[in-house]
C-alpha cells in the first residue's frame, strides 16, 4: 500500500514565523502535491512538483513556496505565516503515466496560526 | 472554469439503509476521471471509487456504486447498507491533469 506521511498532525504557530510543513511518500511515486483544505471550500491546490527540483504553481501559491530536493520527499514552506493561513494542509502523491490521476493522501497538517 | 459541485453540506443515514450522496460537475472536455474520495474524522483521506468518463458502465466497489450521467454532469455516489464506519466527510472530484475536489458532505450514520 502506498504511505504518505507528514510530519505532524497538530502545529501551532505565530504571526510572521516561518513554517516547514514535510511530506514523505514511500512508493516511489514521481508527482506530489499540497493542497490546503477549509470548510465549504473543499480542497485547492498549492503547488504541485512533478520531479525533483521542480515545482508548479497551484491555484492559490500566494504566501507558499515549496522544495522538492528528493524524489520522496515534498516540503510546503509557510514564509511568513499569517492568521488567514490557518487551515488544514493535505500532501499527495501519484504515479506518472499510467493512473498518474489517482493520488494518495497523507493524514493532513493541522495550522493554527495565532 | 472546471467546477465540482456538492450541494448537500450534511447528510444522514441510519444503519442498513442506503443513501446517495450528490455530485455535478462543469467541464467542456470529453476525457477526464471522476473520484469520491472518503475521509473520516481525524484520519487519512481514502479513494472509494474511481470512474473514468469514456465508460459507460457505472462503477461498483462492495457497498459503494455511482450513478454516472455524463450528459447531464452528474456522478452520484450509493452508499448500501450503511454502516457506523461510513460516517465520514466524502469529496467528489473531477480530474483533467489536475484534481478538483467539490466542497464535501458529512455524512452521519445513526445507529
Amino acid at each position: 500500500d502506498v504511505k504518505v506521511t507528514q510530519s505532524s498532525r497538530y502545529l501551532v504557530k505565530r504571526t510572521g514565523e516561518k513554517v516547514f510543513l514535510e511530506c514523505v511518500q514511500d512508493m516511489d511515486h514521481e508527482n506530489m502535491f499540497w493542497y490546503r483544505q477549509d470548510p465549504g471550500l473543499g480542497l485547492r491546490l498549492i503547488y504541485f512538483s512533478y520531479d525533483v527540483k521542480m515545482k508548479e504553481k497551484g491555484d492559490i501559491p500566494e504566501g507558499y513556496s515549496v522544495s522538492r530536493e528528493k524524489k520522496e520527499r515534498f516540503s510546503l514552506i509557510l514564509e511568513s505565516a499569517s492568521t488567514n493561513q490557518t487551515s488544514m494542509y493535505l500532501c499527495a502523491s501519484s504515479l506518472r503515466g499510467q493512473n498518474q490521476e489517482t493520488q494518495y493522501f497523507g493524514p493532513g497538517t493541522r495550522l493554527l496560526v495565532l | 472554469a472546471q467546477t465540482v459541485t456538492q450541494s448537500q453540506p450534511e447528510m444522514s443515514v441510519q444503519e442498513a439503509e442506503t443513501v446517495t450522496l450528490s455530485c455535478t460537475y462543469d467541464t467542456s472536455e470529453s476525457d477526464y476521471y471522476l473520484f469520491w474520495y472518503k475521509q473520516p474524522p481525524s484520519r487519512q483521506m481514502i479513494l472509494v471509487i474511481r470512474q473514468e468518463a469514456y465508460k459507460q458502465q457505472n462503477a461498483t466497489e462492495n457497498r459503494f456504486s455511482v450513478n454516472f450521467q455524463k450528459a447531464a454532469k452528474s456522478f452520484s455516489l450509493k452508499i448500501s447498507d450503511s454502516q457506523l464506519g461510513d460516517a465520514a466527510m466524502y469529496f467528489c472530484a473531477f480530474y483533467t491533469g489536475k484534481l478538483i475536489f467539490g466542497q464535501g458532505t458529512t455524512l452521519q450514520v445513526k445507529p
